[in-house]
Order: structure tokens, then C-alpha cells, then sequence
């Protein structure tokens, strides 16, 4: 089976670009998250989506930072304008339904903002 | 503030031996309990989960939990050079959350 798909797997952008990540959740997962990680900060939860649907934003640093999930398999991240703040990777990760909660992660989104 | 810590290392072993990484939380609700590895440039990998007080094994791996000291650790027995990673440590809160809270994770070291 195969696991998370994140696209683009680097990203390089100049300040006040529009930057779009876009990531695939498992086949079947219901819970998608998206993290951002630094070496200051750690692995950050920005928001996640319970059956397509933004329970929790509040990790979210500002407005220029949106994300959708339109339909189960698809959600994306945008930032909007980048700065060169906004630099980090971006992980996605998907649950599944029943007790476990585990996590499964993407393979990243490295972006880097000029 | 739900918190979880981790000492950031680096936790140097030589090979063959055991290492032991902990982990302590904050929020005394917490419910769920994770180990992720992270190679460095690469994405957090799950090796553990455990859910109630004791110890769980998985070949070379051993999760202990004890929620009366909120402390969860884990152990690598017989330490490879291929163990040397960064090791995080998550933690979910109550029940019908699905948010996971991350340490910084501990940076091991395993010396051949």
C-alpha cells in the first residue's frame, strides 16, 4: 500500500511568492495533519482535518497560511505571500478510524524562501 | 500548555549496548502514547505505541509507561550503528482527540 504522498519534495521560492504543498493521505485514513519543523521550534501541528473537515487551526502562525482538503484523497497548504520565515519542512500525516491514533507521515516538503 | 520533554542528547552508546531515551508529559489526561525515529532529511517513522502502564517489547525495542509519574521511555536493546537516529517522543490527550503533542526529540548516537 502505499503511504503519505507529499508534492513537491523541495521547493525554492522568492519572498512574496505564492507557495502551494499538496499532500495525499493513506487510502481509507480519515484524520490528516499537517506539521511544519524546524530545528528551534521542533515538529509544530499547524491544522488538521477530521473526515475533510478543520478541527483545529490554532497552530497556524498567521493569515498568509491556508489549507483544504476538498475530498478525502487531497489537501494543500498554501502560503500566501512566502516570507523567508516560512522556511522548514512540511510534513503530512494521516490516521486511520478506530483506537490506535497512530500517525503516518509523509515524506516531507522541504521549502526554502529567499 | 501541553508539554512534552525530552533531553536533546546527543545519547552516545557503543554498539551492543543499551540505550535508553525519556520522555516525560505535562497533561495528566494523556491517553496515547508514541516513539517515532527520525534518520536526519528524512520523516518521522513510528516504532512504538503503548496505550497503558507497563512495558511493551517489539524485538529489539522496549516502550515502558508509567502514568502515575507521567514518564514513558524507551529502550534499545543490542544498539546498532543504524540506530543512530533521532528518537521523538508523542503524546496524545484526552479521549476523542486525535492531536498528537512532539518533544524535540533525543539525538542517539550508536558508536561501532
Amino acid at each position: 500500500d502505499a503511504g503519505v504522498i507529499q508534492s513537491p519534495r523541495h521547493e525554492v521560492t522568492e519572498m512574496g511568492q505564492e507557495v502551494t504543498l499538496r499532500c495525499k493521505p493513506i487510502s481509507g485514513h480519515n484524520s490528516l495533519f499537517w506539521y511544519r519543523q524546524t530545528m528551534m521550534r521542533g515538529l509544530e501541528l499547524l491544522i488538521y482535518f477530521n473526515n475533510n473537515v478543520p478541527i483545529d487551526d490554532s497552530g497556524m502562525p498567521e493569515d498568509r497560511f491556508s489549507a483544504k482538503m476538498p475530498n478525502a484523497s487531497f489537501s494543500t497548504l498554501k502560503i500566501q505571500p512566502s516570507e523567508p520565515r516560512d522556511s522548514a519542512v512540511y510534513f503530512c500525516a494521516s490516521t486511520g478510524t478506530g483506537s490506535s491514533y497512530e500517525q503516518y507521515f509523509g515524506p516531507g516538503t522541504r521549502l526554502t524562501v529567499t | 500548555q501541553k508539554e512534552v520533554e525530552q533531553n536533546s542528547g546527543p545519547l552516545s552508546v557503543p554498539e551492543g549496548a543499551i540505550a535508553s531515551l525519556n520522555c516525560t508529559y505535562s497533561d495528566r489526561g494523556s491517553q496515547s502514547f508514541f516513539w517515532y525515529r527520525q534518520y536526519s532529511g528524512k520523516s518521522p517513522e513510528l516504532i512504538m505505541s503503548i496505550y497503558s502502564n507497563g512495558d511493551k517489547e517489539d524485538g529489539r525495542f522496549t516502550a515502558q509507561l508509567n502514568k502515575a509519574s507521567q514518564y514513558v521511555s524507551l529502550l534499545i536493546r543490542d544498539s546498532q550503528p543504524s540506530d543512530s537516529a533521532t528518537y521523538l517522543c508523542a503524546v496524545r490527550s484526552g479521549a476523542g482527540s486525535y492531536q498528537l503533542t512532539f518533544g524535540k526529540g533525543t539525538k542517539l548516537s550508536v558508536i561501532p
